[in-house]
């Protein structure tokens, strides 16, 4: 069974902090997808990276991908109240055509 | 933006009875997908589809479940005999090609009493 990690599972912080989620792997992916979920609704695409060392940024939200395509990072820069949520990572590992193993999800409360 | 469609947004269903969830997909989506989590536990893949057939399924995908594209929108996802365990959000996904990222619809609840 190839499992997907993340952590911290949950984090509060203060308006205007930074902060990072990690997405870990023992296996290759072959892509990793973020995503963020809203109570009743479903997982909505943010990012999705392919490429080892690839860095995507989406206004003040950094995503990278390690080079071994094993492991990602999300990093929020000065975040807002409007950024709490749940955050998901989802990875297609190699060799599994379209099959997404989630992870447990990264719930962050950001306070005023 | 097109999105990924499901209904009912809750079904309740005794044990032991037919269930019917819907999914309208992305109309120009070729790959369709189910997902289900149940309360407090991880998103599972259940299974994907594609040219009217299953390209792959989890464990989870049991003799009990099944899945159709009855027409050229609609994408189906049916439990023959519900269990207690069958209780979870089930979420459908499109994808218009294998290696392209998924979206999800808002989900089913589904509830086995």
């Amino acid at each position: 069974t190839q499992l997907l990690e993340q952590s911290p599972q949950f984090l509060s912080i203060q308006e205007g902090e930074n902060l990072t989620v990690y997405c870990n792997s023992s296996s290759v992916f072959s892509s990793l997808q973020w995503y963020r979920q809203e109570p009743g609704e479903g997982p909505v695409l943010l990012v999705t990276v392919v490429t080892g060392g690839e860095v995507k940024k989406l206004k003040r939200l950094t995503f990278q991908f390690g080079d071994a395509r094993k492991d990602s990072s999300l990093h929020i820069t000065a975040a807002q109240t409007g950024d709490t949520g749940l955050y998901l990572c989802a990875g297609v590992f190699s060799g599994s055509a379209r099959q997404l193993t989630f992870g447990s999800g990264t719930q962050l409360t950001v306070l005023p | 933006e097109p999105e990924v469609t499901q209904t009912p947004s809750h079904q309740v269903t005794q044990m032991g009875q037919e269930v019917i969830l819907r999914c309208v997909p992305i109309s120009n989506h070729l790959y369709f997908y189910w997902y289900r989590q149940i309360l407090g536990q991880k998103v599972e893949f259940l299974v994907s589809f594609y040219n009217n057939e299953i390209s792959e399924k989890s464990e989870i995908f049991d003799d009990q479940f099944s899945v159709e594209r009855p027409d050229g929108s609609n994408f189906t996802l049916k439990i023959r005999s519900t269990k207690l365990e069958d209780s979870a959000m089930y979420f459908c996904a499109s994808s218009p090609q294998t290696n392209q990222p998924q979206h999800f619809g808002d989900g089913t609840r589904l509830s086995i009493l």
